[in-house]
């Protein structure tokens, strides 16, 4: 079964330190994506990534980073954590080609910022 | 830029009634649409696709069809069951840049009552 996994379900932390979201695929996709999910906004794209080392802005990539060192993983990273950070983070991955352009998810990591 | 607009929510039924949620899009070129289903606790997953004009998507007694003319692919189920609870995503496929990013209308919460 194909899987996308982020390494956390639950996450707690405070207001200015760094945090690391990290995703794992096994379906060898060339794309993977992180989108935060918050009520009433749908689900909107921080960053992707279409090889390794490469990356591309989203939509609000402002207070994110993101690292792909190895095809499989990929990394969002709060290099100053603050509260309106607090949101459900999706992690997504898909082919390159239009046949693979299904998206699959993981299962969300709900951060916390106090 | 592209973009979908679905309708608001949540959506209250009672079982065995007939569903639709309506889903407009704005995209330069012909993207593929999808709606993915979340069920609580969850990530998200492809409930169908339809990737050309006419195309109609089904998939567990959910229906939609790709229509050019009104720039819509609604949702519709005959008969709703609680089990089908869940917040529902309508999705396109922007492949500006040569990207496979999909982009999604904010969701839509259905809850369905005994």
């Amino acid at each position: 079964d194909v899987k996308v996994t982020q390494s956390s379900r639950y996450l707690v932390k405070r207001t200015g330190e760094k945090v690391f979201l990290e995703c794992v695929q096994d379906m060898d996709h060339e794309n993977m994506f992180w989108y935060r999910q918050d009520p009433g906004l749908g689900l909107r794209l921080i960053y992707f990534s279409y090889d390794v080392k490469m990356k591309e802005k989203g939509d609000i990539p402002e207070g994110y980073s993101v690292s792909r060192e190895k095809k499989e993983r990929f990394s969002l990273i709060l290099e100053s954590a603050s509260t309106n950070q607090t949101s459900m983070y999706l992690c997504a991955s898909n082919g390159a080609d239009r046949a693979n352009e299904k998206l699959f998810f993981g299962s969300g990591t709900q951060l916390s910022v106090l | 830029g592209d973009s979908v607009t679905q309708m608001e929510g949540p959506v209250t039924l009672s079982e065995e009634a007939f569903l639709t949620i309506n889903c407009t899009y704005t995209a330069t070129g012909y993207p593929s649409l999808f709606w993915y289903v979340q069920y609580p606790g969850e990530g998200l997953q492809l409930l169908l696709k339809a990737t050309k004009a006419d195309d109609k998507g089904s998939n567990k007694g959910f229906e939609a069809t790709y229509r050019k003319e009104t720039t819509s692919f609604h949702l519709e189920k005959g008969s709703v069951q609680v089990s089908d609870s869940a917040v529902y995503f309508c999705a396109l496929s922007d492949r500006s840049g040569g990207y496979n990013k999909l982009i999604f209308g904010a969701g839509t919460r259905l809850a369905v009552h005994p």
